[in-house]
């Protein structure tokens, strides 16, 4: 199984809601990411966890809360958020290293902040 | 000037064509990756490279470490091949969990 899934695949809310984005990987993986992409752009780095502990946070806004519950899975908790974070979030998940491993990508979800 | 650039931005072609999609980076690096992204978001990681050439079917990736240069060709271009394609680094000084990207190539082959 070489397959990040992600849930849901649209997910409208508004500024005052709190919801979450789902990943998942069954590959082993020990590293795992959070990405931001708006349109036309290549995609930001939010978050990194490493070994289920959180090893790179990208100066991202609070509203944003990530969570490693264990190896397989990682959450992004979203709260009060703001029409400009209206992007396409994707998740993905390597070996350890990029500088060696391969990165797998979710196919992503498209979120609209109203 | 960013660290990673990739030409061109937009191409065109007909089907059949050979395609080649340039990318130059500025930093030292451990690995390059070559990624594909269709309409609708997810995206696929094709080649991840950091010496001579690696091939998967009709697609060829090449690096050049001296010159800092990479490049991706699709032979026998094809409909569905047209999907943006993005090469990015993982360097050789930063963390083992960032990758730096360049801005993408837009790829449009007609029928």
């Amino acid at each position: 199984d070489t397959e990040v899934t992600q849930t849901p695949k649209h997910l409208v809310m508004g500024m005052t809601n709190k919801k979450s984005l789902k990943c998942e990987q069954h590959m082993g993986h020990r590293a795992m990411y959070w990405y931001k992409q708006k349109a036309k752009k290549p995609p930001e780095l939010m978050f990194v966890y490493s070994y289920e502990k959180l090893s790179i946070n990208e100066s991202v806004p609070s509203r944003f809360s990530p969570e490693c519950p264990n190896s397989s899975l990682l959450n992004l908790h979203l709260h009060a958020l703001q029409p400009e974070d209206s992007a396409l979030y994707l998740c993905a998940s390597s070996q350890a290293d990029l500088r060696t491993d391969t990165q797998y990508f979710g196919p992503g979800t498209r979120l609209t902040v109203l | 000037k960013n660290e990673v650039e990739q030409s061109p931005q937009n191409l065109t072609a007909q089907e059949g064509e050979f395609i080649t999609i340039n990318c130059s980076y500025s930093v030292g690096i451990s690995a390059l990756h070559w990624l594909q992204q269709h309409p609708g978001g997810g995206i696929v990681s094709l080649f991840m490279l950091s010496s001579g050439k690696k091939k998967h079917g009709r697609l060829i990736a090449t690096i050049n470490i001296q010159e800092k240069h990479s490049s991706l060709h699709i032979t026998a271009s094809h409909p569905r091949d047209s999907a943006v394609y993005i090469c990015a680094v993982g360097g050789a000084e930063t963390s083992g969990s960032r990758l730096t990207f360049g801005e993408g190539t837009q790829l449009t082959v007609n029928p």
